[in-house]
């Protein structure tokens, strides 16, 4: 079973910066199979990201993932204020499909 | 509207059982495998269990293997969860997920209910 870490686990930001999420892999993540999702308080998460960099539809360019093998980082360019949520991170292909524990972005 | 929406969600005590249900609406239910996931109050998400598009396959997470059985019914577009021996730890709002690509097992969701609270407590 891979297990995910996610750093750091909160992040206080103000609107208008940029936030820096990272999630690291136990093991490589094969086929770069890792996905990130937003949740905000009483809602369901949303997929963001899929395949470690693809957005999924409806999503704002201002969300961008990379990385592969153990090291993964989403990025949200200038945070609105509707960015500010708990995001996960997800592997996936290989069931167990595990999640990450979640870095919070909350409001400086 | 796509949509899916869970039922069934309750008060149970330890080792009791239940039966959640999702129906969906919008998109063509048999195409999609299926999943389970839960939230504990306050924590993080867990992969409970998947089910193939054809309903042969089935997946579940250790935690749950052989206490819980995913099934689904594609004339009626609705996915079940039947739970067994349910235990404190079961306690969890449990959330039907769409995978992202047709006919595949990939185990990420591009859509989700809106979930249900399952309460195991004496």
């Amino acid at each position: 079973e891979i297990v995910l870490t996610q750093s750091p686990g909160t992040l206080s930001l103000s609107p208008g910066e940029r936030a820096t999420l990272s999630c690291r892999a136990s093991q490589s993540v094969g086929s770069n199979y890792l996905a990130w999702y937003q949740q905000k308080p009483g809602q369901a998460p949303r997929l963001l990201i899929y395949g470690a960099s693809s957005r999924a539809t409806g999503i704002p360019d201002r969300f961008s993932g990379r990385g592969s093998g153990t090291d993964f980082t989403l990025t949200i360019n200038r945070l609105e204020p509707e960015d500010f949520a708990v995001y996960y991170c997800q592997h996936y292909g290989t069931s167990p499909f595990t999640f990450g524990p979640g870095t919070k972005v909350d409001i400086k | 509207e796509v949509q899916l929406l869970e039922s069934g969600g309750g008060l149970v005590q330890p080792g009791g059982s239940l039966r959640l249900s999702c129906a969906a609406s919008g998109f063509t239910f048999s195409d999609y495998v299926m999943s389970w996931v839960r939230q504990a109050p306050g924590k993080g998400l867990e992969w409970v269990s998947a089910v193939s598009a054809s309903g042969g396959g089935t997946f579940y997470a250790d935690s749950v293997k052989g206490r819980f059985t995913i099934s689904r019914d594609d004339s009626n577009s609705t996915l079940f969860l039947h739970m067994d021996s349910l235990r404190a730890e079961d306690t969890a709002i449990y959330y039907c997920a769409k995978d992202h690509w047709q006919w595949l097992l990939t185990g990420h969701f591009d859509l989700w209910g809106r979930g249900t609270l399952l309460t195991v407590s004496s």
